[in-house]
Formats: structure tokens, sequence, C-alpha cells
């Protein structure tokens, strides 16, 4: 089975700043990647799709990178609206797996 | 709209049977890889099980094969996932969850509510 790893778990950050997640494979899973933002209480929302393709509707100040085993998800310049957590998602196989989490708090 | 709704969902004792549906609208629910998708309290996302578009292919998470099985109606477009078995880690919100392009799994684009499911005695 595929294991995803992301990092940081947690991450503080301001209003403007940079925010970079990364996720690793366990093997190489081409650019089968996806990342989503989810807030307390709520389902997920599909942010990126195969690895840097933005999915309609979300703010280009995300955006995805990465091929084979590396990944990251970098928010340019974070609005009081993204503090949330944040998943990565393999769908390299028929199955799938998701990253633990990273949650970005306000510093 | 195009839209997911889960439900049956419930308080179950270890051991028993839950059967959680989801019922799909909006679009051609016929065409698409549909999955389920759990959350335990407090913790991250867990992919549990999918199927392709007639439902002849299936697949599992380690941790429920033997115990869940899931099946779609694409009559009634709907998605089921029967649990025997249930064990206090099934605690969980249970999503359903689409594959974004027709005929393939994917990433995820559309999401149910979540159905919460508690297994205690």
């Amino acid at each position: 089975d595929i294991q995803m790893t992301q990092s940081p778990s947690t991450l503080s950050a301001s209003v403007g700043d940079r925010v970079t997640i990364t996720c690793r494979a366990s093997q190489s899973i081409n650019s089968w990647l996806a990342w989503y933002q989810q807030k307390p209480g709520r389902a997920p929302k599909l942010l990126i799709y195969k690895a840097s393709s933005l999915e309609s509707g979300v703010p280009s100040r995300f955006s995805g990178s990465g091929s084979g085993t590396e990944f990251t998800l970098t928010i340019s310049s974070l609005q009081p609206d993204d503090f949330a957590t944040y998943y990565c998602h393999q769908y390299n196989t028929y199955s799938g797996t998701f990253g633990q989490g990273t949650k970005v708090e306000i510093k | 709209e195009v839209q997911l709704v889960e439900s049956g969902g419930g308080l179950v004792q270890p051991g028993g049977s839950l059967r959680l549906s989801c019922a799909a609208s909006g679009f051609i629910f016929s065409n698409f890889w549909m999955s389920w998708v759990r959350q335990a309290p407090g913790k991250g996302l867990e992919w549990v099980a999918n199927t392709e578009q007639d439902g002849s292919e299936k697949y599992y998470v380690d941790s429920v094969k033997g115990r869940f099985t899931v099946s779609r109606d694409n009559a009634k477009k709907s998605l089921y996932l029967q649990m025997n078995t249930l064990r206090a880690e099934d605690t969980a919100v249970y999503y359903c969850a689409r594959a974004r392009v027709a005929g393939t799994n994917g990433a995820f684009d559309i999401w149910g509510q979540g159905t919460m499911v508690i297994v205690s005695s």
C-alpha cells in the first residue's frame, strides 16, 4: 500500500505569509495527487488535482507542484479564510490514501 | 445542483451492523467512480472503499476488508456501504465522494455532508 507523509503537522502563520506544505509518497504516484482544504464540521473541499491543476473556483493564490514522490501545496499570500486543515490524497492506484493533515493556525 | 446526501448513520453496539446510503443528484451517477471516506473524531481523513461505474469492481482499505461491502444502484442514483461486525474504531463521520473525471478513479470534487456512525455499548 502507498503511504503518504505530510509535513508539518501544524503550521503557525500570519495573514500575508507564504505557506508551503509538503507531501511525500512511499512510491511513485506520477502526478496522481490532490489537495483538499477542510474546516471544522465541514466536508473537505478540492483545491488541486493532478498535482498542479487548480480546481474551478479556487483562488489563484493556491498552487501545487511535484511529481513522483515529492509534492508541495503553496499558498502565496495567506488570507483569513485559509486557516484550516489541508490534506494530500494519492489516487495512483484503484484505491486511495490520504496524508495525515496539516493544520494552518493563526500566529 | 450537483449534490450527494448521506443517511443511515447512528449508534450501534460493537459487533452490530449498519447500512449507509448516499443519494446523488444533478449529474449522471452511472458515469462516475464513487468512494466512501471516513474521519474519526479529531482525526484525519481515511479512504474506506470505492466502486467503479457499474459496480463490478470494488476496492477496500485493509482494515474493513471482509466486514464492509460497497455497492451501488445506478437506477436509484445511490451508493451504499453495508458495515458488519462493527468495532469501536469504526466510529467516524462517513462521507461519500465522487471522482472528478467520469470513467476513472480520481480526485474527489463532490462530497456529501457526512453521516455519523458511533460504535459503543
